[in-house]
């Protein structure tokens, strides 16, 4: 059974520009999360979408966004990038939409420059 | 609000000995879910463990074992006889039961653990 698989792996970008991550969840899973992870603030849950419609939200700025498709698949996006968004960005999915074990992707490391 | 504190930063051992890693939680809630993650220099998160707020019961999984004491609000996990694959940062996490938490995790700073051979 195939994992989270999250694209792409690495990323550089510039100030300004806008960004979209990738990922995939196992084959079954219809709950996506995505985290951030800094050295500083350490892991930081973004949000989450369930059967397409997102249910929770992080403390981020509206920079930040997502969407998840009918398969279960899910993206987000950040515009105007910021030196502070360089980060590890983790996709994690569950079979249901609470409090079941998340499995996680290795995540995408954007660096913005 | 919850919060999970994961008060060693670093921890350094000698392989074969043994390693307990912290962790405090803290909720207002009755019924939560509480994690222990694993996290590799290849960057992934790798589940080991959840537990319940109505299981207390500790738990061993061949060298690994969770020390789970509602009373004090820790959730504790132990190395047995460590080994140099054990060097990851472990992260302790924690989830609210309720409706508007779906699945969203509180993570504690994460523990950076290294077994010299």
């Amino acid at each position: 059974k195939a994992g989270v698989t999250q694209t792409p792996r690495y990323l550089i970008k510039t100030r300004g520009q806008q960004v979209t991550l990738s990922c995939s969840p196992i084959s079954g899973h219809r709950s996506v999360s995505w985290y951030q992870q800094t050295p500083g603030q350490g892991l930081q849950f973004l949000f989450e979408y369930f059967s397409e419609t997102q249910r929770n939200k992080g403390n981020f700025p509206g920079r930040f966004s997502g969407r998840q498709f009918s398969n279960s698949r899910s993206e987000m996006n950040v515009s105007t990038l910021e030196l502070g968004d360089s980060a590890l960005y983790l996709c994690a999915s569950s079979f249901g939409h609470q409090n079941t074990e998340a499995f996680f992707g290795q995540g995408t490391r954007l660096t913005v420059v | 609000a919850q919060k999970v504190t994961q008060a060693q930063t670093e921890i350094s051992v000698v392989e074969k000995e043994d390693v307990t890693l912290d962790c405090v939680y803290e909720t207002r809630d009755t019924t939560y879910y509480l994690f222990w993650y694993k996290q590799p220099p290849s960057g992934e998160l790798v589940f080991l463990i959840r537990r319940n707020s109505f299981d207390e019961q500790n738990e061993i999984s061949g060298r690994y074992s969770w020390n789970f004491q509602k009373s004090t609000s820790s959730f504790n996990f132990t190395i047995t006889a460590s080994q140099v694959v054990d060097s990851a940062v472990y992260f302790c996490a924690l989830s609210e039961a309720r409706e508007t938490s779906g699945s969203r995790l509180t993570f504690g700073e994460g523990t950076q653990l290294t077994v010299n051979p």
